[in-house]
């Protein structure tokens, strides 16, 4: 069965401070996905990291994506409330199998 | 361009009753994806369909089915519920499938009493 740990599971910072939350697997994946979901709502897709030791930057937040294709991080610098949330990785596995391999998440709580 | 839609966005049943949830992906969109989300379980896959073809398929019970109109809208069925089906269900929607990620309606709330 392939697997995606998200680690850390639970997260409570305050504003300002700098996260790191991380996406490992021993399966490699063909692309890997950030999403973030907010209490009641459907998750939001952050970015797709497709080639291996990718980076990309959306405002404050910086994914990662390892050189074999097994991981990712996402990296927030200095948080603000409105990061709070439900931060989901989802991998597409290499070859013809269509199924998203889903962390069970990391809840952030960024502290006023 | 409007997001994916689900309807409806609550849903209170009883056991042994059945429920049908509707989602109409974005426009252009041929791929809809369903999942159900619990606290313990994370988003766990049920069902994908393309052009009305069931594509891939989760490990969930017959009790769940789905299908897809012509116009890429798609229905999921739950009959015989039981309490543990309680949860969130979520619908999304692509192009071609999930490789480079997929956007997600609300979700339907689903209480099973």
């Amino acid at each position: 069965t392939q697997l995606l740990e998200q680690s850390p599971q639970f997260l409570s910072i305050q504003e300002g401070e700098n996260l790191t939350v991380y996406c490992n697997s021993s399966s490699v994946f063909s692309s890997l996905q950030w999403y973030r979901q907010e209490p009641g709502e459907g998750p939001v897709l952050l970015v797709t990291v497709v080639t291996g030791g990718e980076v990309k930057k959306l405002k404050r937040l910086t994914f990662q994506f390892g050189d074999a294709r097994k991981d990712s991080s996402l990296h927030i610098t200095a948080a603000q409330p409105g990061d709070t949330g439900l931060y989901l990785c989802a991998g597409a596995p290499a070859g013809n199998n269509r199924k998203l391999i889903w962390g069970l998440g990391t809840s952030l709580a960024v502290n006023p | 361009k409007a997001g994916v839609t689900q309807t409806p966005r609550y849903l209170i049943k009883t056991r042994g009753q059945q429920v049908t949830l509707s989602c109409s992906p974005i426009s252009g969109h041929r791929s809809v994806s369903w999942y159900q989300q619990t606290p313990g379980q994370g988003l766990q896959f049920l069902f994908e369909y393309f052009s009305e073809t069931q594509r891939n398929k989760g490990n969930f019970p017959g009790r769940f089915s789905g299908r897809q109109f012509s116009n890429s809208r798609s229905e999921m069925n739950v009959s015989t519920l039981e309490l543990g089906d309680s949860a969130l269900y979520l619908c999304a929607s692509s192009a071609t499938g999930s490789d480079y990620g997929y956007t997600f309606g609300s979700g339907t709330r689903l209480t099973v009493v």
